[in-house]
């Protein structure tokens, strides 16, 4: 079955630390996003990519990074600059950024900061 | 001010009553998303609409695009169907904005 893949789906890593979490899909989407979502929020976007070896800052990227090497994957680092790193994070992709084709979710990741 | 804001933020209700979620945003959009996220996280799309009513089994949304307002509906609500809500919109220029969602628990 197509879908999307976030892994781990728990992480936990010392204040300090860059951590790195995996996205990938297996619909053939060009276009994959990252998502933070804190309590009592709504979903904020970090990166998104619309094409192989591009991508564009969201919202909130201010202390994250993510390449995009390859269409089925698009990895997020969250880096020792991002200064509250810990939530739920969601990995998303459509087929295009160009029309109203609905959103893809991964699972999650619920990263943990000490 | 959220640009789209949802009510209620948490509801409470029996198994099989009627059961309506409000979703009003402030901007210019092209399409309007009800998401559904499980206690597990993961997010599942239920409907994209730009216009009018859609139906898929129990679950019923509408827009009002004059009015800048949807509503998704359960009819005969189950327990399964306890999980949060989620409006996005597609604003012109095609940036989503989410809300905030509500907190359904349907109990039997």
């Amino acid at each position: 079955d197509g879908g999307i893949t976030q892994s781990p789906k728990y992480l936990f890593r010392k204040e300090g630390q860059n951590v790195t979490l995996s996205c990938e899909q297996n619909l053939n989407h060009d276009a994959m996003y990252w998502y933070r979502q804190d309590p009592g929020q709504g979903l904020r976007l970090i990166y998104y990519s619309q094409i192989v070896n591009d991508f564009q800052k969201g919202d909130i990227a201010e202390g994250y990074s993510v390449s995009r090497e390859k269409k089925e994957s698009f990895p997020l680092t969250v880096t020792s600059a991002q200064k509250n790193p810990t939530a739920f994070y969601l990995c998303a992709s459509r087929n295009g950024d160009g029309d109203n084709s609905p959103l893809h979710f991964g699972n999650g990741t619920r990263l943990t900061v000490t | 001010k959220n640009e789209v804001e949802q009510s209620p933020q948490n509801l409470t209700a029996q198994e099989g009553e009627f059961i309506t979620i409000n979703c009003s945003y402030s901007v210019g959009i092209s399409a309007l998303h009800w998401l559904q996220q499980h206690p597990g996280g993961g997010i599942v799309s239920l409907f994209m609409l730009s216009s009018g009513k859609k139906k898929h089994g129990r679950l019923i949304a509408t827009i009002n695009i004059q009015e800048k307002h949807s509503s998704l509906h359960i009819t005969a609500s189950h327990p399964r169907d306890s999980a949060v809500y989620i409006c996005a919109v597609t604003e012109y220029g095609n940036k989503l904005v989410f809300g905030a969602g509500t907190i359904l628990r349907v109990k039997s």
